[in-house]
């Protein structure tokens, strides 16, 4: 298995550009989550989906966020405009029911919005 | 809400044992995991334990988990250099996992 695959790995843009982060889970798997990592504030969970459903987006910073899961193996979170405190390592994981609750994480995507 | 905390730094030698603390506060966690994220990585999964076991061993890794005293620990033993890294505590909460802040550890010769 490939694992969890994001992409861009690094992503650089302008302050007000939109955005799209893309994340492909592992294939079975029926939980996929956001997380976002910074310095000051840690690993912080943005929104999760469970069968493509968005279960809590309480973790969602403000209106500029948005996640979509429009299929089993594939997810987006788009940041419109983006701003420079945005600027994190963000990271897609997921994980199956039905055993222990292991999140399997993919290799993030650093964002840098100057 | 669910509270997990750890110490941010430790610092070992080569060859000792390292040791990390994690407390948290939800008790119904039926399981609790430690992740390692080295430099520029995602977290990778290390080990986890059931609740209802108080040790699990894998090679050089021990946990260790007191439920009275929502306490757990990671043991290395002989630490190397390729284990510098953030080590996260993370406990189950419904679907979702709760990490801490982690802690950093370094290893020196």
């Amino acid at each position: 298995d490939a694992g969890v695959i994001q992409s861009p790995r690094h992503e650089v843009t302008e302050m007000g550009q939109e955005v799209t982060l893309r994340c492909k889970p592992i294939s079975g798997h029926d939980y996929l989550f956001w997380y976002r990592q910074t310095m000051m504030r840690g690993l912080e969970l943005l929104i999760y989906f469970n069968n493509n459903v968005p279960i809590d987006d309480s973790g969602m910073p403000e209106d500029r966020f948005s996640a979509k899961m429009p299929n089993a193996s594939f997810s987006t979170l788009k940041i419109q405009p983006s701003e420079p405190r945005d600027s994190a390592v963000y990271f897609c994981a997921s994980h199956s029911s039905g055993g222990a609750d292991t999140q399997y994480f993919g290799p993030g995507t650093r964002l840098t919005v100057l | 809400g669910e509270d997990v905390e750890q110490s941010l730094f430790l610092s070992v030698r080569e060859g000792d044992s390292s040791v990390i603390n994690c407390t948290y506060t939800d008790s119904s966690s039926t399981y609790l995991y430690w992740y390692k994220q080295e430099p520029g990585a995602g977290l990778q999964l290390l080990t986890y334990i059931f609740s209802n076991m108080d040790m699990k061993q894998d090679q050089r890794l021990t946990v260790l988990l007191n439920k009275k005293d929502k306490h757990l620990s990671l043991r290395i033993a002989d630490t190397q250099t390729g284990d510098s890294a953030i080590y996260f505590c993370a406990v189950g909460s419904g679907d979702k996992l709760i990490f801490g802040t982690g802690t950093r550890l370094q290893v020196f010769p």
